[in-house]
């Protein structure tokens, strides 16, 4: 059973870079055909994709935040990081890691609230 | 980007009532669409894929019909376990996108 969990810096100042790793166990990240993606969640509202890696490396970011995000994958740890600069107050939010199978999302981590204050 | 449009917003009812969501998508996305069910503090769960495809050990109480730009999900008979926030989700074009949610709620 595939699992993912999220972990990093719940309080990041506005400005700052928003730094959070996914750790996945149950399997490798480097195996099979696999989008490991970000996915956020403000308070209360609905579900935006931030990005996406492929097995192979190639990446794919939410045009409106392309500018300021950076995915990237350390497969010796079986890990995968986002990285979302210059952040503000609209950055807060609940930031779900996930595994994509055939462009469904079939696992998910438990999410990390990161709020966004000086 | 595709935009996904849900309604309603917000649904009240019973349990045993049947229940209708829609998602309407701004352009033709075939069948290329999920149905997410997310309750409080969790993550979301797949319910079904490709417009109408159960996803393994989802009861069979929920349905999910439509293709092109108009969608649905349907609960037959509503249940306790049920009254959380669904969302639908497109994977026809290059990047995915998901509508605003649908909560229902206890009547």
């Amino acid at each position: 059973q595939v699992q993912l969990q999220e972990s990093g810096p719940g309080l990041v100042k506005p400005s700052q870079t928003l730094s959070l790793t996914c750790t996945v166990s149950g399997g490798s990240i480097s195996s099979g055909s696999y989008y490991w993606s970000w996915i956020r969640q403000p308070a209360g509202k609905g579900l935006e994709w931030i990005g996406r890696i492929y097995t192979s490396g190639s990446t794919n970011y939410n045009p409106s935040l392309k500018s300021r995000v950076t995915i990237s994958v350390d497969t010796s740890k079986n890990q995968f990081s986002l990285k979302l600069s210059s952040v503000t107050a609209a950055d807060t939010a609940v930031y779900y890691c996930a595994r994509v199978r055939d462009y469904l999302v079939d696992y998910w981590g438990q999410g990390t609230l990161v709020t966004v204050s000086s | 980007d595709i935009q996904m449009t849900q309604s309603p917003s917000t649904l009240s009812a019973s349990v045993g009532d049947r229940v209708t969501i829609t998602c309407r998508a701004s352009q033709s996305i075939s069948s290329w669409l999920a149905w997410y069910q997310q309750k409080p503090g969790k993550a979301p769960k797949l319910l079904i894929y490709k417009a109408s495809s159960l996803e393994s050990g989802v009861p069979s109480r929920f349905s999910g019909s439509g293709s092109g730009t108009e969608f649905t999900l349907t609960i037959s008979s509503l249940q306790p376990d049920d009254f959380a926030t669904y969302y639908c989700q497109q994977y026809n074009s290059y990047w995915w996108t998901f509508g605003q949610g649908t909560k229902v709620e206890i009547k």
